[in-house]
């Protein structure tokens, strides 16, 4: 099974700050999703990537994927309390199809007012 | 449509006892996966259907777990003989044929006490 490590575990901010978290693998992915989890929800998705060096804009959200496809990023500008939420990366597991999808751990995100 | 809705959204049981969630996909959506997360995880995947067909099981689906999609719809996960191990979120999604993206319901929190 191909492992999705995401950093920082943990990030809290105030709100109008910029952040970005990571998600990175030593394993090649053919795509990487990005969801967001609320509390007691389940996660939502927000993009996907598929090309090394792909870069997609969500309003304040950048997405970014790596050129070898092997890490990823998500970059906010000027954040506010609604971006609160767990930040999971996730990409199709190739030794079991591109049906099922590995998670990282997630990066907690706390927008402070 | 919606979108994926799983009942019940929380389940407290004694351990020893049987439980059964049931999800209902997106009604386009041929593709239904069950994943499990416990506090401070990713999702973990359990099962996949493709139609009413299971094509893969995860070897964390122990003898005491069983999934079925009857007719192709919706979906049910039972879990016998509950252990306190058992408790966490578990998660229904759903995605079509083509596309890499899911859609998950909100979940069924299951505490075993």
């Amino acid at each position: 099974t191909q492992l999705l490590e995401q950093s920082p575990q943990f990030l809290s901010i105030q709100e109008g700050e910029n952040l970005t978290v990571y998600c990175n693998s030593s394993s090649v992915f053919s795509s990487l999703q990005w969801y967001r989890q609320e509390p007691g929800e389940g996660p939502v998705l927000l993009v996907t990537v598929v090309t090394g060096g792909e870069v997609k804009k969500l309003k304040r959200l950048t997405f970014q994927f790596g050129d070898a496809r092997k890490d990823s990023s998500l970059h906010i500008t000027a954040a506010q309390t609604g971006d609160t939420g767990l930040y999971l990366c996730a990409g199709p597991d190739s030794g079991a199809g591109s049906y099922q999808l590995t998670f990282g751990k997630g990066t907690k995100l706390s927008v402070i007012p | 449509d919606t979108g994926v809705s799983q009942n019940p959204r929380h389940k407290i049981t004694k351990r020893g006892q049987n439980v059964t969630f049931r999800c209902d996909p997106i009604s386009e959506h041929n593709r239904l996966y069950w994943y499990r997360q416990t506090l401070g995880q990713g999702p973990e995947f359990l099962t996949y259907f493709q139609n009413e067909a299971q094509l893969e099981k995860s070897r964390l689906l122990s003898d005491r777990f069983s999934a079925e999609r009857p007719k192709g719809s919706f979906s049910t996960l039972e879990i016998q003989r509950t252990e306190q191990g058992d408790s966490a979120m578990y998660l229904c999604a759903s995605s079509p044929a083509t596309g890499i993206g899911y859609t998950f319901g909100s979940g069924t929190r299951l505490t075993v006490v």
